[in-house]
């Protein structure tokens, strides 16, 4: 079965600086998506970036960068110049290519210090 | 931008009656979805929908959930008969094209279900 773990459920960032969040997972597969999304208070869920299984190269969206380990099945976030508009829980969740279930992880919350 | 809608964002129901949370997904999405959020836990997937058939389903999704297109714009989730643990925030979804094409979930801002 495939699983997502976030170690922590809890990070803290100064304003301006760079956080790093931490997902592994667990699958047999070979073809497959990652991804993170941000839930703000207002609980909508946002997709921040996503990540191909079969590309080595690390996405990036402007100030979020991910660190993809496909042999560790490491996939961590990285944000650049955090803003208070960051704070929310994050989410990181994997899903096979040819299926329609993602996989969530419990998710991290972030307060971003001014 | 488009964005998937749901309603009513707080339903308050009583053990043993039913429920329906309404979704409206955006116009050309094909795949739509239901996913549940217990409060202080993680999101989980219930049900995915394409072509007015349900496609995956997951182990909590038993018999006394359903899922409906009843016309082009609506996709809604019914609970037949609620239990104090289906109070969570519910969250509708939609894809144009399935995962595997990497077209990425839309979600709505969810329906807080408290069941008392």
């Amino acid at each position: 079965a495939q699983t997502v773990t976030q170690s922590q459920p809890e990070m803290s960032v100064q304003e301006a600086e760079t956080v790093t969040l931490s997902c592994t997972y667990d699958t047999s597969e070979s073809d497959y998506y990652l991804f993170w999304y941000k839930q703000p208070p207002s609980r909508q869920m946002i997709l921040v970036i996503r990540q191909e299984a079969y590309k080595q190269q690390n996405a990036t969206e402007n100030r979020f960068s991910v660190n993809f380990q496909k042999a560790a099945k490491s996939f961590s976030l990285k944000i650049s110049d955090s803003q208070l508009g960051d704070a929310a829980m994050y989410f990181c969740a994997y899903i096979r290519r040819g299926t329609n279930q993602f996989y969530f992880g419990t998710g991290t919350s972030l307060t971003v210090i001014p | 931008e488009p964005e998937v809608t749901q309603t009513p964002s707080h339903q308050v129901t009583q053990m043993g009656q039913e429920v329906i949370l309404r979704c409206v997904p955006i116009s050309n999405h094909l795949y739509f979805y239901w996913y549940r959020q217990i409060l202080g836990q993680k999101v989980e997937f219930l049900v995915s929908f394409y072509n007015n058939e349900i496609s995956e389903k997951s182990e909590i999704f038993d018999d006394q959930f359903s899922v409906e297109r009843p016309d082009g714009s609506n996709f809604t989730l019914k609970i037949r008969s609620t239990k104090l643990e289906d109070s969570a925030m519910y969250f509708c979804a939609s894809s144009e094209e399935g995962p595997s094409r990497r077209s990425p979930l839309h979600f709505g801002n969810g329906t807080r279900l408290t069941v008392t």
